[in-house]
């Protein structure tokens, strides 16, 4: 079974301008997190999508948002990119069952450089 | 005051020893309980996940959590360089909600 997967792997971007991260969950997952690992500030929350709906978002500026297509896999879009937005943007997915959420596996990560 | 707090290290050990790897909360609505080993430039793999307080075992590694001291452990014992990663706690709630510690940077000499 195939795991959670990202592109590109990497991505070099100027200041201003936007980046397009995409993320397909595990198969038969309908729940997709996206996070930022900075390095030396861990991984930081940033969105949270469940059947195509925006379920909860982190502490970070509008110009971070996403969204979930029909066959749940995602995009995280990064508008007027500014220097710290370089980082490692990892999507996990999980299968929620119930109230109760299971474990989140993670993809290798998009690791965007912003110049 | 973060809602976990982790120490980064960086951790550095001979092979075989045993290490120990903590993390302490502040929410209470933190029900489960995992830690993830993260190698060099990839995504976090889950290691161990727990629900309720107590030990949990699993080869060499051993995840131990104490809610009433909101503070959770991860043992390593006979540690191989193999063992070198960041490793994560994490911890959520019922309504899906995870946090993350920092990590911390083990590296096993041999």
């Amino acid at each position: 079974e195939a795991g959670v997967t990202q592109s590109p792997t990497h991505l070099i971007k100027t200041r201003g301008q936007q980046a397009t991260l995409r993320c397909s969950p595990i198969s038969g997952h309908t729940s997709v997190y996206w996070y930022q690992q900075a390095l030396g500030l861990g991984l930081q929350f940033l969105l949270w999508y469940d059947e195509g709906e925006e379920r909860n978002r982190g502490n970070f500026p509008p110009r971070f948002s996403g969204r979930q297509f029909p066959n749940y896999s995602s995009e995280l879009n990064v508008n007027a990119l500014e220097l710290e937005d370089s980082a490692l943007y990892l999507c996990a997915s999980s299968l929620v069952s119930g109230s109760r959420a299971d474990t989140q596996y993670f993809g290798p990560g998009t690791r965007l450089t912003v110049l | 005051q973060k809602e976990v707090e982790q120490d980064p290290g960086p951790l550095s050990v001979p092979e075989g020893a045993i290490v120990s790897l903590n993390c302490t909360y502040s929410n209470s609505a933190f029900q489960y309980f995992m830690w993830y080993r993260q190698y060099s430039r990839k995504g976090p793999e889950l290691l161990m996940y727990t629900y309720s307080s107590g030990n949990k075992e699993d080869g060499r590694f051993t995840a131990q959590v104490d809610k009433s001291s909101k503070y959770i452990s991860l043992f390593i014992r006979d540690s191989q360089p193999s063992d070198s990663a960041t490793y994560l706690c994490a911890m959520g709630s019922n309504n899906n909600d995870m946090r993350f510690g920092a990590g911390t940077r083990l590296t096993v000499k041999p």
